[in-house]
């Protein structure tokens, strides 16, 4: 069955580091991946979305990278600040005609100032 | 632009009841998708609706129903409540067909406690 993993444990950086956060996924054929980051009681805010056939996309101090042999995204905040602090889950999703988003279960950064 | 707007925010019921939430699509979007979000988990897909017709089911049983109407508005009804439906449920409005992926605009959700 098809099988989205990001970081099992929570993460905690300093402000001004790099973020580096990671979705593995297995049983699956993406056509899309997709960033979201979701604060607590609320919902997903979309962050950047990376088709399978890029390689990288970046939006100011974010960048995704999609690396499909591996099956594998990395997902990075630069120059982090506190208020990056929230969860962050990816989200996959096919070409067909529903094109439902299947999400990882999350992780939850902290930014220590 | 409006966005996703949802009620109620929260509620508790009694295992066995049904129970009805709604949701307000971003302005312009055609297409809503109802989520269901346990504790500590990603959200689930449920279903999605465009025009009006069910156009695509998660792993949820038939007691898990929707509606969607001309405005694009929705409705997700849950029949017979068990207390493992106790989450936080959220509606996602878009745009479809488009020119690529499903982009989600999501509401702040409801969270439904069952006891």
């Amino acid at each position: 069955s098809q099988k989205i993993e990001q970081n099992s444990e929570a993460l905690n950086i300093q402000e001004g580091k790099t973020a580096t956060l990671t979705c593995n996924y297995t049983n699956y054929s993406p056509a899309y991946l997709q960033w979201y980051r979701q604060d607590p009681g609320r919902g997903p805010v979309f962050l950047l979305l990376i088709r399978e056939n890029e390689k990288e996309k970046r939006k100011e101090r974010l960048k995704v990278t999609f690396d499909t042999t591996l099956k594998q995204s990395l997902f990075h905040i630069t120059a982090s600040q506190p208020a990056d602090s929230a969860t962050y889950l990816c989200a996959l999703s096919t070409s067909g005609s529903a094109r439902q988003l299947t999400f990882g279960s999350g992780t939850q950064l902290t930014v220590l100032p | 632009e409006t966005g996703v707007t949802q009620s109620p925010t929260h509620l508790i019921k009694t295992r066995g009841q049904q129970v009805t939430l709604r949701c307000s699509s971003q302005s312009g979007h055609n297409t809503v998708s109802w989520y269901q979000q346990a504790l500590g988990q990603g959200p689930q897909f449920i279903f999605q609706y465009y025009r009006e017709e069910e156009n695509g089911r998660g792993n949820f049983p038939p007691r898990f129903s929707g509606l969607q109407f001309p405005n694009y508005s929705s409705e997700l009804n849950v029949n017979a409540l068990e207390l493992d439906d106790s989450a936080l449920y959220l509606c996602a409005s878009s745009l479809y067909p488009s020119s690529g992926a499903n982009v989600l605009t999501f509401g702040a959700g409801s969270r439904l406690t069952v006891l």
